[in-house]
C-alpha cells in the first residue's frame, strides 16, 4: 500500500496568517493519463470530511480561493493564504492512484 | 444536489455483525463507485474498500478481506457495508462516500454511522 506522510501533525495559526501542510507519497501519483491523483480533505470538528482540492491543485466547487494546492510526483503542499477561524479542523491528503486508496495521518489546524 | 444518507448508530456485541446502509440521491447511482471509510475514536481516516454499483464489483483492503461485504440495491439507490466478527477495535464512525461525478476522488460524503462494539 502507498504510505502517505503528512507534516506537521499539528499547526497553530494566527488569523490572517498563512499556513502550509506537506504531504509525501511513497510512490509517484502520476497516472499515464497525465493527471496526478492527490486530493485534500478537511474534517471540521464534529463533521464528515469534505473535499477541498483534487488532482493536486484543482479547487472543488465552492472552496474559497485562499486554499491552494501544489506539487508533483511524490511531494505535495496545501496552502491557506490567510487562515480564518472557520478553517479549523483536521486536513488529510489522500492518494487515489493505486488501489487501495490511502490517507495521510492528518494535520490538526487550530487558531491561536 | 448529491446526498448520501446513512443509517443510524448501532451497538453490537463482540462477534456479532453490523450492516450499515447509505442511500444516494441527486445523481445516477450506478454511475460511480461508493467507498467506505472508517474513523476510530480520535484517529484518522481509513479507506476500507469500494463497490461499483452497476456491476456490484468490489475491492476490499487486505485488512478487511474476509470480514467485510459491500453490496448494493440499485432499485432503491442504496449501498450497504456489512462487517462481521466484530471486535472492540471496530468501534468507529463509518462513512460512505461517492466518486460522483468524476471518479478518482471522494466528492461527497455521508453523515457517518457510529458503530459501538461493547459487551
Amino acid at each position: 500500500d502507498v504510505v502517505m506522510t503528512q507534516t506537521p501533525l499539528s499547526l497553530s495559526v494566527t488569523p490572517g496568517q498563512p499556513a502550509s501542510i506537506s504531504c509525501r507519497s511513497g510512490e509517484s501519483l502520476l497516472h499515464t493519463d497525465g493527471k496526478t491523483y492527490l486530493s485534500w480533505y478537511l474534517q471540521k470538528p464534529g463533521q464528515s470530511p469534505h473535499l477541498l482540492i483534487y488532482e493536486v491543485s484543482r479547487r472543488f466547487s465552492g472552496v474559497p480561493d485562499r486554499f491552494s494546492g501544489t506539487g508533483s510526483g511524490t511531494h505535495f503542499t496545501l496552502e491557506i493564504s490567510r487562515v480564518e477561524a472557520e478553517d479549523v479542523g483536521i486536513y488529510y491528503c489522500m492518494q487515489s492512484l493505486p488501489l487501495p486508496w490511502t490517507f495521510g495521518q492528518g494535520t490538526k489546524v487550530e487558531i491561536k | 444536489q448529491v446526498q448520501l444518507v446513512q443509517s443510524g448508530a448501532e451497538v453490537k456485541k463482540p462477534g456479532a455483525s453490523v450492516k450499515v446502509s447509505c442511500k444516494a440521491s441527486g445523481y445516477i447511482f450506478t454511475g460511480y463507485h461508493i467507498a467506505w471509510v472508517r474513523q476510530a475514536p480520535g484517529q484518522g481516516l481509513e479507506w476500507m474498500g469500494r463497490i461499483r454499483p452497476d456491476s456490484g464489483g468490489t475491492y476490499y483492503t487486505q485488512k478487511f478481506q474476509g470480514r467485510v461485504t459491500m453490496t448494493r440495491d440499485t432499485s432503491i439507490g442504496t449501498a450497504y457495508m456489512e462487517l462481521s466478527s466484530l471486535r472492540y477495535d471496530d468501534t468507529a464512525v463509518y462513512y460512505c462516500a461517492t466518486e460522483c461525478c468524476s471518479g478518482w476522488r471522494l466528492n461527497y460524503w455521508g453523515q457517518g454511522t457510529l458503530v459501538t462494539v461493547s459487551s
